[in-house]
């Protein structure tokens, strides 16, 4: 199992620029998570989705969308790009939404100028 | 609202000490508890779930327990090694809405 994976590693984004962060599992999780992590801070939930076709708001989703068609695919979508969405941004998959842990990719290191 | 602090922010031991981070929460109708390591640069690695009907949980160095009533987690760590320097994370899942919330964590260094 290649657990959750992310791409691109890295990335560089003019303000008003759009992109894509993809996240992918390969764990069969029904729930799947976004957080952004900030230098000296915790990890902020973003989105999160319980199923295919089902998404929900985290604590700070301004600026951000997802969508999840089906099982694997979680990706998180910046439309227009701001200095404030700086950030380290992590997907996350578990099994269920209370017993079981979080398991967690290798990060998108996002910088916005 | 669920708010986990840890404390101290960073740590410095030698090689070979026993050590134990700290977790604190607020709010004590909580549904478990995640410790978690990360490297710089990485992302995180779960170590140990603990369930509000654990007391402790264990794995191999590792010994993680849960107080709901003092609000409080441990993170117990024998013989720490140099190759254990990482930050440590605690997270809290809400009993109402089962999300995680995240303290800044610990960041360890052991010195050979």
């Amino acid at each position: 199992n290649a657990g959750v994976t992310q791409t691109p590693k890295f990335r560089i984004l003019k303000i008003g620029q759009s992109m894509t962060l993809q996240c992918t599992q390969d764990m069969n999780h029904n729930y799947m998570y976004w957080y952004r992590q900030d230098p000296g801070m915790g990890l902020k939930l973003i989105y999160y989705s319980v199923g295919a076709g089902i998404t929900d708001k985290g604590e700070v989703p301004n600026g951000y969308n997802v969508s999840r068609s089906t099982t694997e695919d979680f990706p998180l979508r910046l439309e227009l790009a701001a200095p404030s969405q700086t950030s380290v941004y992590f997907c996350a998959s578990s099994l269920d939404a209370r017993s079981y842990e979080q398991y967690f990719g290798p990060g998108t290191r996002l910088t916005v100028t | 609202k669920q708010e986990v602090t840890q404390i101290p922010a960073a740590l410095s031991v030698p090689e070979g000490e026993n050590l134990v981070l700290n977790c604190s929460f607020t709010d004590s109708a909580i549904y478990n508890l995640q410790w978690f390591r990360q490297d710089p640069g990485k992302g995180l690695t779960s170590l140990l779930l603990i369930q509000s009907s654990q007391r402790e949980q264990t794995s191999g160095r590792l010994n993680a327990s849960l107080d709901k009533s003092s609000g409080r987690s441990t993170l117990y760590i024998a013989a720490s090694q140099p190759g254990d320097s990482a930050t440590y994370l605690c997270a809290g899942r809400g009993g109402s809405n089962y999300k995680l919330t995240f303290g800044k964590g610990t960041l360890l260094t052991v010195n050979p």
